[in-house]
């Protein structure tokens, strides 16, 4: 098991553009969770997934933002016509719900800024 | 106001403890969690409790949960430089909650 990668890690744009970020999850976890961190703050949740079902959705931050979870494997997230203030990092987290508590593990994130 | 609030920054001597405090206020919280992140790093679990608990240790790690007053904490044994780090308190019932992190500082 190697745990939840994201792609990229890293990612700067110019303001207006969109924005793509991957997550692949743990492979036997059934739910994916996307998050935003800024600076000096925890990560705010964003939405989640229980295999290819988006089951909350109305904490995403605008409506630039979408998330999609084809297969029940891996997900993206898409920011649209990006504003400064969309510079963070977004973090990507699964679990199962079958096992430890429906714990969720974090990968290392994308951080994106927008100049 | 916020959910989940800790005191933002910690500094204590290599090999001391360190007692990082957490309050939260839905008590409907299933479970609590502490988290740790290191500079441009994800957040890597350390360990979580059960709301019926009230006491895990885990090697250096012991967490005490007081349900009544809605009060987590995070206790290092024997802090080294390694453990320099923000931690996160987390909690959950339907979704995860976290704190804005404290900074821990091990000082050699």
């Amino acid at each position: 098991d190697t745990g939840v990668s994201q792609d990229p890690r890293h990612k700067i744009t110019k303001r207006g553009q969109n924005v793509t970020f991957r997550c692949d999850p743990i492979s036997e976890h059934n739910r994916l969770y996307w998050y935003r961190q800024t600076l000096g703050q925890g990560p705010e949740f964003l939405t989640y997934f229980q295999n290819e079902a988006q089951l909350e959705k109305s904490r995403l931050l605008s409506d630039r933002f979408s998330a999609e979870r084809p297969k029940g494997s891996f997900s993206t997230l898409e920011i649209q016509r990006t504003e400064q203030g969309d510079s963070a990092m977004y973090l990507c987290a699964s679990s199962s719900l079958y096992s430890g508590g429906d714990t969720q593990y974090f990968g290392p994130g994308t951080r994106l800024t927008v100049l | 106001g916020e959910d989940v609030e800790q005191s933002l920054f910690l500094s204590v001597r290599e090999g001391d403890s360190s007692v990082i405090n957490c309050t939260y206020t839905d008590s409907s919280s299933t479970y609590l969690y502490w988290y740790k992140q290191e500079p441009g790093a994800g957040l890597q679990l350390l360990t979580y409790i059960f709301s019926n608990m009230d006491m895990k240790q885990d090697q250096r790690l012991t967490v005490l949960l007081n349900k009544k007053d809605k009060h987590l904490s995070l206790r290092i044994a024997d802090t080294q430089t390694g453990d320099s780090a923000i931690y996160f308190c987390a909690e959950r019932d339907n979704d995860m909650r976290f704190g804005a992190g404290t900074r821990l500082t091990v000082k050699p």
